[in-house]
C-alpha cells in the first residue's frame, strides 16, 4: 500500500499569513502515461465530511478559492494557503488515488489552526 | 447537483454486525463508484472500501479484509456497508463518498453515520 505522511501534524498560524502543508507519498504518484499526479487535498471542517480541495495535486475544484494553491509532483507536495482566513481552520487531509482500481490512502491530516 | 444520504446512528454490541445505507440522488447511479470512509473520534480518515454498482464487485481496504461487506441495489440507486464482528475500536463515523469524475477523488460525500459499539 502506498502511505502518505504529512507535516506537520498541526499548525498555527496569524490571520493573513502564508500556511504550507507538506504531503510525502511512499511511491511516485506521477503516472508517466498522463503526466499527472494523483494526489487530492480535503478540508474537514468539525462536524462535517471533508470537502475537495484540490485534485491532480494542483487543479483547484471549481468554487475553492484561489487563496489555495496545491503544487509537488512525484513524492512530494504542498498544499499552502496564501492568506489565512478565520474560516480556514480545518484539518487538512492529502490523498492519494494512484492505486486503481479502487485502492486508496489519505495521509493523517494536519490540523490548522489561528495562532 | 448528486446527493448522497446516509442512515442513521446505530448503537451495536461487541460482536454483531451493522448496516449502513448510502442513497443517491440526482445522478445516474450505477456507473461511478461509491466508496466508504470511516473516522474514529478525533482521528483521521481511513479508506475502507468501494464498489461500482454496475460491476458489483467491491474491492476492500487490507485492515478491513473478511469483516467488511460492500454492496449495491442498482434499483434503489443505494449501496451498503455492512462490518461485522465488531469491537469498541469500530466506534466511528462512517462516510460514503462518490467518484463522481470517475478518476479517483471523492466528491460529494454523505453526512456520515456515527455507529457506536458499547456493551
Amino acid at each position: 500500500d502506498i502511505v502518505m505522511t504529512q507535516s506537520p501534524d498541526s499548525l498555527a498560524v496569524s490571520l493573513g499569513e502564508r500556511a504550507t502543508i507538506n504531503c510525502k507519498s511512499s511511491q511516485s504518484l506521477l503516472y508517466s502515461s498522463n503526466n499527472k499526479n494523483y494526489l487530492a487535498w480535503y478540508q474537514q471542517k468539525p462536524g462535517q465530511p471533508p470537502k475537495l480541495l484540490i485534485y491532480w495535486a494542483s487543479t483547484r475544484e471549481s468554487g475553492v478559492p484561489d487563496r489555495f494553491s496545491g503544487s509537488g509532483s512525484g513524492t512530494d507536495f504542498t498544499l499552502t494557503i496564501s492568506s489565512l482566513q478565520a474560516e480556514d481552520v480545518a484539518v487538512y487531509y492529502c490523498y492519494q488515488y494512484y492505486n486503481t482500481p479502487l485502492m486508496f490512502t489519505f495521509g493523517q491530516g494536519t490540523k490548522l489552526e489561528i495562532k | 447537483q448528486v446527493q448522497l444520504v446516509q442512515s442513521g446512528a446505530e448503537v451495536k454490541k461487541p460482536g454483531s454486525s451493522v448496516k449502513v445505507s448510502c442513497k443517491a440522488s440526482g445522478t445516474t447511479f450505477s456507473s461511478h463508484a461509491i466508496n466508504w470512509v470511516r473516522q474514529a473520534r478525533g482521528q483521521g480518515l481511513e479508506w475502507m472500501g468501494g464498489i461500482i454498482p454496475i460491476l458489483g464487485t467491491p474491492n476492500y481496504a487490507q485492515n478491513f479484509q473478511g469483516r467488511v461487506t460492500i454492496t449495491a441495489d442498482i434499483s434503489a440507486t443505494t449501496v451498503y456497508m455492512e462490518l461485522s464482528s465488531l469491537t469498541s475500536e469500530d466506534t466511528a463515523v462512517y462516510y460514503c463518498a462518490r467518484d463522481s469524475s470517475g478518476l479517483g477523488w471523492f466528491d460529494p460525500w454523505g453526512q456520515g453515520t456515527l455507529v457506536t459499539v458499547s456493551s
